[in-house]
């Protein structure tokens, strides 16, 4: 079964400081996996697409990496601010408009 | 206006209502997206349209019937929901229904069926 499973599902961290959301997935077949990052009350917004071959990509503060032999993604955030409170979520494609969502990391940025 | 709009923002209906979500996209893309998002659980893909043909239906019940009349404009009409329906949906457009092809979101309809 496609599935896309994400950790932790919630993360409290102070402003400034780094955090590691992680994405697994059992999905095929595999064609890119996206970062996108949703606002309270907005929908979500892009934050990086990787391939089959790309292992790493960076936004700005956000590098995310893609293992595509063990299935795992991450999403790493530089120096948090106020802003990146949000939830973050994996989608995988597996071609096609076809694609499979996590259910999101809710990220808490404290000052 | 510009990416993509959707009316109303929130919606309170009973189960015996009729309604409709309205979404227009004002980026010249040619394929639309109906998804549904439930508390803590991934998006659902629920109707995809490509040159205002629907592609896509995922197994999603009467009760909800898209309709796709150009390329800019989606609705979603809604007709005897169950409280189970009251979710928060999402329309999305993207250039087209392509592999790497990115899909801009709107900003949701908050639907409570009552």
């Amino acid at each position: 079964k496609n599935q896309v499973e994400q950790s932790p599902q919630s993360l409290i961290i102070l402003e400034g400081k780094n955090c590691t959301l992680q994405c697994n997935y059992t999905v095929s077949p595999f064609s890119n996996l996206r970062w996108y990052k949703q606002d309270t009350g907005r929908g979500p917004v892009s934050l990086t697409i990787m391939t089959f071959s790309e292992n790493t990509k960076s936004n700005g503060r956000y590098t995310a990496t893609l293992d595509a032999d063990t299935k795992q993604s991450s999403l790493h955030i530089t120096a948090s601010q106020l802003s990146d409170s949000a939830s973050y979520i994996c989608v995988v494609n597996t071609g096609g408009f076809k694609t499979i969502f996590g259910a999101g990391t809710r990220l808490f940025v404290k000052a | 206006e510009t990416g993509v709009t959707q009316t109303p923002r929130h919606l309170v209906m009973g189960m015996t209502n009729k309604k409709s979500l309205k979404c227009e996209q004002h980026l010249g893309h040619n394929a639309m997206y109906w998804y549904k998002q439930s508390a803590k659980k991934p998006l659902e893909l629920m109707f995809v349209y490509s040159l205002e043909e629907r592609v896509e239906n995922n197994s999603v019940p009467s009760r909800f019937s898209p309709e796709c009349p150009n390329s800019s404009h989606l609705f979603l009409h809604l007709h005897t929901l169950q409280p189970e329906d009251s979710a928060l949906y999402l329309c999305a457009s993207s250039q087209t229904t392509g592999v790497y092809n990115e899909q801009f979101f709107g900003p949701g309809t908050r639907l409570t069926v009552l």
